[in-house]
């Protein structure tokens, strides 16, 4: 069964400041999404990675992809307070979509 | 206009109710789903259509009816729930042979069972 795992579940971090949000996953893949969902609304469609090695970056975000480690990560250059939201993993594996937990984040002045 | 529209956004409803979800995509998508997300649990895939046919059922309760008319429209059909119901009932759509199979959410619609 396809198990996607995101660290930290929760984070709380300071304008300026880096950090990576981590996504493990459990079965061969090389599709994998991003979404970000910010608080009452929907999710929204980050970024696709579809193969080992993929890198993808939009202003203050990037999001990298390792197949072979089964690892994605979203890391965040330079925090700003409007990227405080939820953010999702989903790994793809033929049919199956699976999401993580979601990343709750918080970038306080 | 967002591409996946649902109605209602807010719903509040008695355990012996009937009530029912709709969806709309203007994507010209051929997948439709229904996720449940609640504070307890990550998002729940409940319900896959694919050309209107039910490809995934994901062990939902039955009190937990969809309906898909056609690729455009998906609905969700509410009867006896319980409280533990209570949760965002997220619609959306794909297009899974464009390469990519980005899912494009709606805004969804919040369920209080009382």
């Amino acid at each position: 069964e396809l198990k996607v795992e995101q660290n930290p579940l929760f984070l709380s971090m300071q304008e300026g400041k880096n950090y990576t949000i981590y996504c493990n996953y459990s079965t061969t893949s090389d599709r994998l999404y991003w979404y970000r969902q910010d608080p009452g609304k929907s999710l929204e469609s980050l970024f696709v990675l579809l193969s080992n090695g993929a890198v993808k970056q939009e202003g203050r975000l990037m999001a990298s992809l390792d197949t072979k480690a089964r690892l994605s990560t979203l890391h965040i250059t330079a925090a700003v307070h409007d990227l405080s939201a939820t953010y999702f993993c989903a790994v793809e594996v033929e049919d199956d979509m699976r999401f993580g937990a979601g990343t709750r984040l918080t970038v306080k002045p | 206009e967002t591409g996946v529209t649902q109605t209602p956004r807010h719903l509040v409803m008695g355990m012996t109710n009937k009530k029912s979800l709709k969806c709309e995509q203007h994507l010209g998508h051929n997948a439709m789903y229904w996720y449940k997300q609640s504070a307890k649990k990550p998002l729940e895939l409940m319900f896959v259509y694919n050309f209107k046919e039910q490809t995934e059922n994901n062990s939902v309760p039955s009190r937990f009816s969809p309906e898909c008319p056609n690729s455009s429209h998906l609905f969700l059909h509410l009867h006896t729930l319980q409280p533990e119901d209570s949760a965002l009932y997220l619609c959306a759509s794909s297009q899974p042979d464009r390469g990519t199979n980005t899912i494009y959410f709606g805004e969804g619609s919040w369920l209080t069972v009382v």
